[in-house]
This record gives C-alpha cells, structure tokens and sequence, in this order.
C-alpha cells in the first residue's frame, strides 16, 4: 500500500559521477518535491513541481537537477556528487500546493565515496 | 530570526509523563500548520495537521495562537513508542506562492 515510493533505499557513489534518484506515486498528487535531509538538521527543499511547472529554490545548486515526465514520477539528478552531497533525500507528494500536508517516500540515502 | 523555531530538545521523561512542545512562526500571514514524526534515519509522518481552534487525536492535542504566532503539542500518558523527532510545519506565502518550512525539531526520549 505504499504511496509515494522511492528507490533506491540506499544509493553509493563515487564523488563527481552522476547519479539519479527516483519517486513514484500513487496518489495522483498535483504536487511533487524534493528534499535534502543532512543529520539533526530539518528537510530542505531543493525544487517542486506543481503539475509540469517546476520551481527551484534559490539557492539549490545547479548540481541538481530534476525531471517530472508525467503525474506519477519524479527525478532527481545529482550531476557531479560531492561529498557534501551526502544526505537523505525525500521525496514528498501533495494535492495542493499549500493547504495539503505532504506525503514522504521512505527517502533515498545517499553515500559519496 | 528563523521562520519556524522549535526547542531542540532533548526532552527525556518518564514513561506517562505528559510533554508539550511549542513552535514559533514570524510570518503572521501563514495559513496552515502541522506536526510531522520523524523515527531516526526515517522519513517524517504527518502526525496532525492544525486547526484553528485546536484538536485533540487521542493522546495528542496540538493547538495553534494566531496573536502570539505560536503553534503547540501536547503528548499525554507517553508511551515509548513515543520517542523520536516533532517537526512543526508551517505553510507562509512566500512572494507569489506559497512555501512549506519546516522547524529543525524537538527530540523526545521517553524512558521507562
């Protein structure tokens, strides 16, 4: 019954080789985005995509880069990991933007070696 | 001064104890507000969303003061279970949108 799935659990890889994270959902959610999660910290967003429209936050770094091909997917493309890349990475789901709360995958964690 | 400010914690009780954490948001235009879970190395739950005039699911009782721009939670008879990280979410425009900002959490440890 999982909603919003993400895969891989657990992601390895070599510092500056791209790398690419996936979510699915279920839900048929307007909303998508992605979150980086570093230890004892709070999630911060990267981008969203309401609909086809996407929206980067300001200071999320061209390193990442993300693509929504319908309503059920979405991308995350890390183009040259480093280090400091390694995180949790969230994927979340809502029916709106704004009023709705959000739907979180089970998180991809990233490791650069 | 952050946009949503949690006490970081650790607060550590006794199993049963009552607990309550309180959340600060400086946008006095944010319009919706949750309290999310998070289990170490997991992915946050949405615990409750929150209502204007308060509400209550089982043990737990969040509240929201719109004049001090300040939502709570409040855990009664704690189990163990219990134990992990609160996140306040709260929902603020944001230029022409809106924005989702997340509190950095409260660490909750209920000992027996």
């Amino acid at each position: 019954d999982a909603m919003v799935i993400q895969n891989p659990r657990y992601q390895v890889t070599q510092f500056g080789k791209p790398v690419t994270l996936s979510c699915s959902q279920t839900l048929n959610h307007n909303v998508m985005y992605w979150y980086q999660q570093k230890s004892s910290q709070a999630p911060k967003l990267l981008f969203h995509y309401y609909d086809k429209d996407f929206n980067n936050e300001a200071d999320t770094p061209d390193n990442f880069q993300s693509r929504r091909p319908n309503t059920s997917f979405c991308f995350l493309d890390i183009r040259s990991p480093g280090l400091g890349d390694a995180a949790m990475y969230l994927c979340a789901t809502s029916r709106e933007a704004g009023n709705s709360p959000l739907h979180f995958g089970n998180g991809t964690r990233l490791t650069v070696t | 001064r952050k946009e949503v400010e949690q006490d970081p914690g650790p607060f550590n009780v006794p199993e049963g104890a009552t607990v309550a954490f309180n959340c600060t948001y400086s946008n006095s235009a944010s319009q919706s507000f949750f309290w999310y879970r998070q289990d170490c190395r997991k992915e946050p739950k949405l615990l409750m969303s929150v209502y204007s005039s308060g509400n209550e699911d089982g043990r737990f009782t969040a509240q929201l003061n719109r004049a001090s721009q300040y939502i709570s939670l409040l855990i009664r008879d704690s189990k163990l279970s219990d134990s992990a990280t609160y996140l306040c979410v709260v929902n603020a425009p944001y230029s022409s949108a809106s924005k989702i900002i997340f509190g950095s959490g409260t660490r909750l440890s209920i000992r027996p």
